[in-house]
């Protein structure tokens, strides 16, 4: 089973609105998660770093959440613009090793 | 600051036959890594190396994968002979090591990627 768990795999929306992905993990003892932007063809990007301590962090229009407890992450895209349109990629690490846990993907359409 | 650089970007072959790919990393980045993407999944690690040594290869199909770091910098990867499962993008990425007061993980930056097509 994956340790690494994203929904929904993949989303249409309209240019200018809003979409929440979602992370759930069961990677064990966590140090950090992670998303990756990866546009087609392109590798992934990080875009957001969080540590057990972090409840949300913000780069620009994108904002994370992390619940440690339950172990869940989320992704906001505000206002989304066509350039969002790419697969985010929820990674997961677990202390002290460098292994990453890779969720599938969500696959994010923003049309105009 | 340059990026991971990754060549070929893309190579068709039949299956049976060689294929190597080249990768570049970030200039002081001591970590390396060769992943796995197939269409609609995530990244898979094949292999991550410090330096010039093998850290970690227990996903790595050795009978026809094999990878190098000779000199720890530069990577190739090689897969002989290929077989039509092994079609997807190779990704490479590299990192400083993993250090911090949680045992932090650091950022691994990723190449454009070589897509493998195995006819």
């Amino acid at each position: 089973k994956n340790q690494v768990e994203q929904s929904p795999q993949s989303l249409i929306i309209l240019e200018g609105k809003n979409c929440t992905l979602q992370c759930n993990y069961t990677v064990s003892p966590f140090s950090n998660l992670r998303w990756y932007k990866q546009d087609t063809g392109r590798g992934p990007v990080s875009l957001t770093i969080m540590t057990f301590s972090e409840n949300t962090k913000s780069n620009g229009r994108y904002t994370a959440t992390l619940d440690a407890d339950t172990k869940q992450s989320s992704l906001h895209i505000t206002a989304s613009q066509l350039s969002d349109s790419a697969s985010y990629i929820c990674v997961v690490s677990a202390y002290g090793n460098n292994r990453l846990a890779f969720g599938k993907g969500n696959q994010v359409v923003v049309i105009p | 600051e340059a990026g991971v650089a990754q060549s070929p970007r893309y190579k068709i072959i039949e299956k049976r036959q060689s294929v190597a790919f080249w990768c570049n990393p970030i200039s002081g980045h001591a970590t390396l890594y060769w992943y796995q993407q197939i269409l609609g999944q995530g990244p898979k690690l094949l292999i991550q190396f410090q330096n010039n040594g093998v850290v970690d290869d227990s996903q790595l199909p050795k009978d026809r994968f094999s990878a190098e770091r000779l000199k720890g910098v530069d990577s190739t990867l090689k897969i002989q002979p290929a077989k039509l499962e092994d079609s997807a993008v190779y990704l490479c990425a590299s990192s400083t090591p993993a250090g911090g007061p949680w045992g932090h993980t650091d950022t691994q930056y990723f190449g454009p990627g070589t897509r493998l097509t195995v006819l």
